[in-house]
């Protein structure tokens, strides 16, 4: 079974810094991009940008290019999004979701549980 | 960036009968390998958006059948047969052809 598990809830204040976590199993972690999801209550999702594992190469929506990193490791199967110093403005919950990119396919079927982050001023 | 367009975006229904949504892209999503990359989720409240549609038409596994997704190019449409309780949350179109993927903005699916 697919699963990918995301750590907890955050609380920070602005200008820390933060790195939350996405471990998954069930599949071949080092094959499928791996995507992060950002969603402002209330709001619709936006896409932040993918890493791929096999190589670590990373696309960024322009807008969070140098806002925030993509990182893994894959010798415990865990993609990361890190801030280095975060602003009121990334309250948000952030989503983490496998790329099925095999032949027929280009959509994110699996989905973390979401980590929430709430950034005070 | 690609915009996608959902319409309507509030869409009180009542159970048992059917229900449409639309999408709307800014830019043609049928690659030249023949697939049009559009995909279809539901959000339902505190959860996570799980997958109904993928490629424009494909039912995702264990997606009931009274889901269908259809349209290509620019123009598309999830259309549920006969809406039931569990139905109930906001469905979103995603594009993954162009980057950045980019959502619509979600059409909020309740009861009359």
């Amino acid at each position: 079974e697919v699963q990918l598990v995301q750590s907890g809830a955050e609380m920070r204040k602005s200008g820390e810094s933060l790195k939350i976590s996405c471990t998954v199993s069930g599949y071949n972690f080092i094959n499928s991009w791996i995507g992060w999801v950002r969603q402002v209550p209330g709001k619709g999702p936006e896409w932040m940008g993918s890493i791929y594992p096999a190589n670590f190469d990373t696309i960024y929506r322009p807008s969070f290019q140098g806002q925030v990193t993509l990182s893994v490791d894959r010798a415990i199967n865990t993609a990361y999004l890190q801030w280095s110093s975060l602003k009121a403005s990334d309250t948000a919950m952030y989503y983490c979701a496998r790329l099925n990119a095999d032949v027929g396919h280009c959509e994110f079927d699996y989905w973390g549980q979401g980590s929430l982050v709430t950034v005070s001023s | 960036d690609t915009v996608l367009t959902q319409s309507p975006l509030s869409l009180p229904v009542t159970p048992g009968e059917p229900a449409a949504i639309s999408c709307r892209s800014s830019q043609n999503l049928l690659n030249r390998n023949g697939y049009n990359y559009l995909n279809w989720y539901l959000q339902k409240p505190g959860q996570s958006p799980q997958l109904l549609i993928y490629l424009g038409s494909y039912r995702a596994s264990g997606v009931p059948d009274r889901f269908s997704g259809g349209g290509s190019g620019t123009d598309f449409t999830l259309t549920i047969s006969r809406v039931e309780a569990e139905d109930v949350g906001v469905y979103y179109c995603m594009q993954v052809l162009h980057s950045p993927y980019t959502f619509g903005q979600g059409t909020k699916l309740d009861f009359k």
